[in-house]
C-alpha cells in the first residue's frame, strides 16, 4: 500500500457546486495533514493544513480529518474555474521519521 | 522577504555531465527539501536537512548528491546526469518547532532535461 493515496483524476466539477477531494495514508501514527494546490507548470502552494480529528474552515475551503479511518479530504464550496488544478495530499509522520510525504494529486477541473 | 528561490529556471544537460541546482532560503527555516516531479506524478523527496551540517536521504537519493553547511543554503548535485534525472525539481523549506508548524514553502522550481 502506498504511503498516501489519491485519485488521480479527472474530477470535473460543475461551477458553483462542491468540489470534495479524498486522500488516505497509510501510517497510523501520521501527525500532520497538508493540502496544496498546484497549477501548471508552477509550484505547489499551501491550502490548508490540518492536525487534529474534525473539520477545519477557512473561506471557501473545508479540511477533513479522520485518524480513525486514516482519511483526510478536502471540500472546496462555491467552485470557481480559478479552483482548476492538481490538489496534492501530503502527510508528515513527525517523531524521527520527521518528513512529509506527498501523494501523486487529483486533477480537479471546474467546468464554466 | 524573497522566500526560497532556485537557479537556474531551467537547463539542458548532455549524458554524464554534472551540475549544481541551488536552492536558498531567506525564511531562516531549519528544514530544506528537495523533490523531483516527473511529469503527472506527484512529489518524490530526494534529499532533505533539519539543519546546517544536517542531511539525510529520501525516497529517490541515487544519482544525487547534497549538502548544508549554511541555515540559508542547500545545493543539489549531480554527478553523472542521466535521462531518468529529466525532472522538475522543487526545493522547499519549513520551521519545526516546539509548535510543531511545518508548512513547506516551495521554490518555483527547476526544469531539468538530460539529452
Amino acid at each position: 500500500q502506498k504511503e498516501v493515496e489519491q485519485n488521480s483524476g479527472p474530477l470535473s466539477v460543475p461551477e458553483g457546486a462542491i468540489a470534495s477531494l479524498n486522500c488516505t495514508y497509510s501510517d497510523r501514527v501520521s501527525q500532520s495533514f497538508f493540502w496544496y494546490r498546484q497549477y501548471s507548470g508552477k509550484s505547489p502552494e499551501l491550502i490548508m493544513s490540518i492536525y487534529s480529528n474534525g473539520d477545519k474552515e477557512d473561506g471557501r475551503f473545508t479540511a477533513q480529518l479522520n485518524k480513525a479511518s486514516q482519511y483526510v479530504s478536502l471540500l472546496i464550496r462555491d467552485s470557481q474555474p480559478s479552483d482548476s488544478a492538481t490538489y496534492l495530499c501530503a502527510v508528515n509522520k513527525g517523531g524521527r521519521d520527521d518528513k512529509i510525504i506527498f501523494g501523486k494529486g487529483t486533477r480537479l477541473h471546474i467546468l464554466p | 522577504n524573497a522566500g526560497v528561490t532556485q537557479t537556474p529556471k531551467f537547463r539542458i544537460l548532455k549524458i554524464g555531465q554534472s551540475m549544481t541546482l541551488q536552492c536558498t532560503q531567506d525564511m531562516n527555516h531549519n528544514y530544506m527539501y528537495w523533490y523531483r516531479q516527473d511529469p503527472g506524478m506527484g512529489l518524490k523527496l530526494i534529499y532533505y536537512s533539519v539543519g546546517a551540517g544536517i542531511t539525510d536521504k529520501g525516497e529517490v537519493p541515487n544519482g544525487y548528491n547534497v549538502s548544508r553547511s549554511t541555515t540559508e543554503d542547500f545545493p543539489l548535485r549531480l554527478e553523472l546526469a542521466a535521462p531518468s534525472q529529466t525532472s522538475v525539481y522543487f526545493c522547499a523549506s519549513s520551521y519545526q518547532g516546539p509548535t510543531n508548524t511545518d508548512t513547506q514553502y516551495f521554490g518555483p522550481g527547476t526544469r531539468l532535461t538530460v539529452l
